[in-house]
């Protein structure tokens, strides 16, 4: 069964920082591009940043082009998201995601980040 | 970038079909994958690659893109199909790669 368990979420100030894990099992982690989603309170989903399986290659969204690092160790099967200089509008749940070709077939529960003062 | 519409609100009776449309310009010429998601819930795949269920989706969800409109038809609908439901496709030129609709709503009266 995959499994995609995020942590690190929590209240940041503006401007702060914070790094997001992704704990992936259940596939061979390896073999997949991966990518954050995220979904503002009331809002719709929003694609953020992908990699690549061997995290060669690197796509973000232009709005946290610059502030947001994606980065992958497949020997811990493991998804990161490090965010910085971060702003009210990133207030999100982030979802960590496998994605096979066009699709985003696995989410996971989420991370709840708030970026207030 | 590439703009994916959807109405924001579809209300059906139980046992009745739910439509929600999906409205991208020349979407009929990309794959149109659909989501299910509930209050506090992470989406789920209900429909890929315009019209194929993954395994444990009732065959009551089924899908259709052609032209400038994709559609996910909801038939025989149950209470626990309320829950907010998006279409995504892949957009190369546009910055977001993986693009998502706007998100619909369905009420079960």
């Amino acid at each position: 069964e995959v499994q995609l368990v995020e942590s690190g979420g929590g209240l940041v100030q503006p401007g702060g920082s914070l790094r997001l894990s992704c704990a992936a099992s259940g596939f061979t982690f390896s073999s997949y591009w991966m990518s954050w989603v995220r979904q503002a309170p009331g809002k719709g989903l929003e694609w953020v940043a992908n990699i690549k399986q061997d995290g060669t290659e690197k796509f973000y969204v232009d709005s946290v082009k610059g502030r947001f690092t994606i980065s992958r160790d497949n020997a811990k099967n493991s998804l990161y998201l490090q965010m910085n200089s971060l702003r009210a509008e990133d207030t999100a749940v982030y979802y960590c995601a496998r994605t096979h070709i066009t699709l985003v077939d696995y989410w996971g529960q989420g991370t709840l980040v708030t970026v207030s003062s | 970038s590439y703009v994916l519409t959807q109405p924001p609100s579809v209300s059906v009776a139980p046992g009745q079909t739910a439509r929600i449309t999906c409205g991208g310009n020349n979407i009929g010429s990309k794959s149109v994958h659909w989501y299910q998601q509930k209050p506090g819930q992470a989406p789920v795949v209900v429909v890929y690659e315009d019209s194929d269920r993954p395994s444990g989706i009732p065959e009551r969800f089924s899908g259709s893109n052609s032209g400038n409109t994709a559609t996910l038809t909801i038939s025989r609908v149950e209470a626990g199909d309320e829950a907010d439901y998006y279409c995504q496709v892949w957009d190369s030129s546009s910055d977001h790669f993986y693009v998502f609709g706007t998100g619909t709503k369905v009420t079960v009266l």
